[in-house]
């Protein structure tokens, strides 16, 4: 069975501080799909990553920059230098690649940027 | 604008009533899913249609159905309403069946049972 697992419930920092987001995995395909997704208080699902498991490579895009570890199944999110307009709830989702596909969500973690 | 549209945004019902919410997918996408985010359970699959066939069920209710269109737009049905399905409803849509095509959420409908 998959599962997705963030630890952290709530988050609260202040402005430009650096921020990470643990997400941790588990699921017996070898094919599989990673996600996050932002979720502000407007309450829509703002996707942000997609990662196969084949590409363990970092990503950074601006002052994102994800961490994907398949030996700890793990694929974290930091942010650098937060600002308030990231105040959201955040998602970490796997996807299976045969079958469905559908997402199986972490419980999510709400960060809170203070100025 | 994400592409897949839903309505209505906001729906308040009582209890033991019955609801439609709506969902139209990006131009071309083939599959819908949907899903449930509650305060108890989080953010749940219900269900996946692809191309007018339903391809795979996760925890959905029986009081709660689904279908999808010629069109391609999908219909989610909820009966004999309960408190406990207060809950924002999201749809998606991906090209072909899942996720490697890109999976692209609508906005909700937010379901108030009083």
């Amino acid at each position: 069975a998959q599962k997705v697992t963030q630890a952290q419930t709530e988050i609260s920092v202040v402005e430009k501080e650096d921020v990470t987001l643990d997400c941790v995995y588990e699921t017996r395909d070898t094919t599989y799909y990673l996600f996050w997704y932002k979720q502000p208080p407007s309450g829509e699902l703002v996707f942000l990553i997609r990662r196969n498991s084949f590409d363990e490579q970092n990503e950074i895009s601006g002052r994102y920059s994800w961490n994907f570890q398949k030996s700890t199944s793990s694929f974290n999110f930091t942010i650098t230098a937060s600002q308030v307009v990231d105040s959201a709830v955040y998602f970490c989702a796997l996807s299976e690649f045969q079958g469905a596909q559908k997402l199986v969500f972490g419980q999510g973690t709400r960060l809170t940027i203070n100025p | 604008d994400s592409g897949v549209t839903q309505t209505p945004k906001h729906l308040i019902t009582a209890t033991g009533q019955r609801v439609t919410l709506r969902c139209s997918p990006r131009s071309g996408d083939l599959s819908v899913y949907w899903y449930q985010q509650s305060l108890d359970q989080g953010l749940q699959f219900l269900i996946q249609y692809y191309n007018g066939e339903e391809r795979a069920k996760g925890n959905i209710l029986e009081r709660f159905s689904a279908q999808q269109f010629p069109d391609l737009h999908s219909e989610l049905n909820l009966s004999s309403l309960e408190l406990g399905d207060s809950a924002l409803y999201f749809c998606a849509s991906s090209a072909s069946t899942g996720v490697s095509y890109g999976y692209t959420f609508g906005s909700g409908t937010r379901l108030t049972v009083v």
